[in-house]
């Protein structure tokens, strides 16, 4: 069964902080991999998505693939209040459309 | 703006009762997932249709759970009867493809008394 794994945390930074989100999958013929977000009572909402091992930087946010040891991570740099939320990582395996997600880390950005 | 359309948003029901959700997905897209999600399991595949055709519901509950997609634009996820234990949060999710994210719905808050 293919399994995705996160902290629930909650993982509490202090403003201006980098938050570090973590995300392990036990499916090592995993192809994509994404992070969503959701506020609480919203739908989760896509932020970012990578392909290949190493780094994807957008804005604030970076995501980190490291498929040898089978993690993904998600570098959140100068935290805001409005980042509080909860992280899904999701992973989909080649050749399956369906993506896996973990239950998801909640963050906590305090002024 | 393109979106994922859910409804109802909100559905409170008596045990017993039959609920019907609808999603209409994103135009142009063919892939459509539902997953219901709670505190205690998280996000749950129930399932997902390519190209209008059901390829996975494999976490669906058969005896008391349907969905079917009966035109391109509408997606609709049955429960008959309801039970509490089906309270929870469904959301439809719609995209292109195999590659391509998935894009959610602002789900239905269920809630079955």
């Amino acid at each position: 069964q293919k399994e995705v794994e996160q902290n629930s945390g909650p993982l509490s930074v202090p403003e201006g902080a980098i938050a570090s989100l973590n995300c392990t999958y036990s499916d090592r013929g995993s192809q994509s991999f994404f992070w969503y977000r959701q506020y609480s009572g919203k739908s989760p909402e896509l932020i970012m998505f990578i392909y290949s091992n190493g780094d994807k930087e957008d804005g604030r946010f970076t995501a980190q693939l490291n498929k040898a040891s089978q993690y993904v991570s998600l570098l959140i740099r100068d935290s805001q209040p409005s980042d509080s939320a909860t992280y899904l990582c999701a992973v989909r395996s080649g050749g399956s459309y369906i993506p896996t997600f973990g239950r998801g880390t909640s963050l906590i950005v305090h002024p | 703006d393109a979106r994922v359309t859910q409804t109802p948003r909100d559905k409170v029901t008596e045990m017993g009762q039959e609920v019907t959700m609808r999603c209409q997905p994103i135009l142009g897209h063919n892939t459509v997932f539902w997953y219901r999600q709670t505190m205690m399991q998280g996000l749950e595949l129930l399932a997902y249709f390519r190209n209008r055709a059901p390829l996975d519901d494999s976490g669906m509950p058969k005896d008391r759970f349907s969905a079917e997609m009966p035109d391109a634009t509408l997606a609709t996820l049955k429960i008959q009867p309801s039970e509490p234990r089906d309270s929870a949060v469904y959301f439809c999710a719609s995209g292109y493809g195999g590659e391509t994210e998935a894009f959610f719905g602002q789900g239905t808050r269920l809630t079955v008394v």
